[in-house]
């Protein structure tokens, strides 16, 4: 098993641009989430999607739009890109929304000028 | 989610425990305790959890106080590769973790 995997790992991008941030997992998983890290901080939720077909807000969900395109897939869009979202995004996954244990991918570092 | 307090940074010498403190004094009947650690850059790795009975895995042991105000997550015998960020969260529902900036435990020859 891959685990949950993301794409790209690096991109950089200008202010103004858009990209959508993918992230896949193949331990059929129900629940998915997106995260980001700013240096030096801890992690902060941005979107969590307890189900398939469902959708919540985080901590920090200006600014992103997300869609769970299936149970495996979990994407997260910037429509117009800032220089403070550059950050580390993490995508995540757990068996079921609630006292499971998220496992976590390898992240994206995203740079916006 | 009641928030969380642990250390900034800690060291410990290869071979001997870890005891890494974490001060929940308003967490709620209903939430969990959980632990994460990040090693460099890479992605959170799940340790351990429990509510309130102290917990045991292959990794760690999590002891939590009676009143449940504060826990230690104990490594046993701790190696280099456990130099990392460890996170200490509290949560009724599992998906919104406010994981705070842990504390960086640096494991010493």
């Amino acid at each position: 098993n891959a685990g949950v995997t993301q794409t790209p790992k690096f991109q950089v991008l200008k202010t103004g641009q858009s990209m959508t941030l993918q992230c896949a997992q193949d331990m059929n998983h129900n629940s998915m989430y997106w995260y980001r890290q700013d240096p030096g901080m801890g992690l902060r939720l941005i979107y969590y999607s307890a189900s398939e077909g469902t959708t919540d807000k985080g901590e920090v969900p200006n600014g992103y739009n997300v869609s769970r395109l299936n149970k495996r897939e979990f994407s997260l869009r910037l429509e117009s890109a800032a220089p403070s979202q550059t950050s580390v995004y993490f995508c995540a996954s757990s068996e079921v929304s609630g006292r499971y244990e998220q496992y976590f991918g390898p992240g994206t570092r995203l740079t916006v000028t | 989610d009641a928030k969380t307090t642990q250390p900034p940074s800690m060291d410990c010498a290869e071979g001997r425990a870890a005891n890494l403190p974490c001060n929940h004094s308003t967490i709620s009947g209903n939430e969990y305790v959980y632990w994460y650690r990040q090693i460099h850059s890479q992605g959170p790795q799940y340790i351990i959890h429990g509510l309130k009975n102290n917990e045991t895995n292959e990794m760690a042991s999590l002891i939590i106080t009676e009143d449940r105000k504060s826990s230690t997550l104990i490594l046993p015998h701790a190696t280099l590769r456990d130099t990392a960020v460890y996170y200490c969260i509290v949560s009724s529902t599992g998906n919104q973790f406010y994981f705070g900036t842990g504390t960086s435990l640096t494991v010493i020859p």
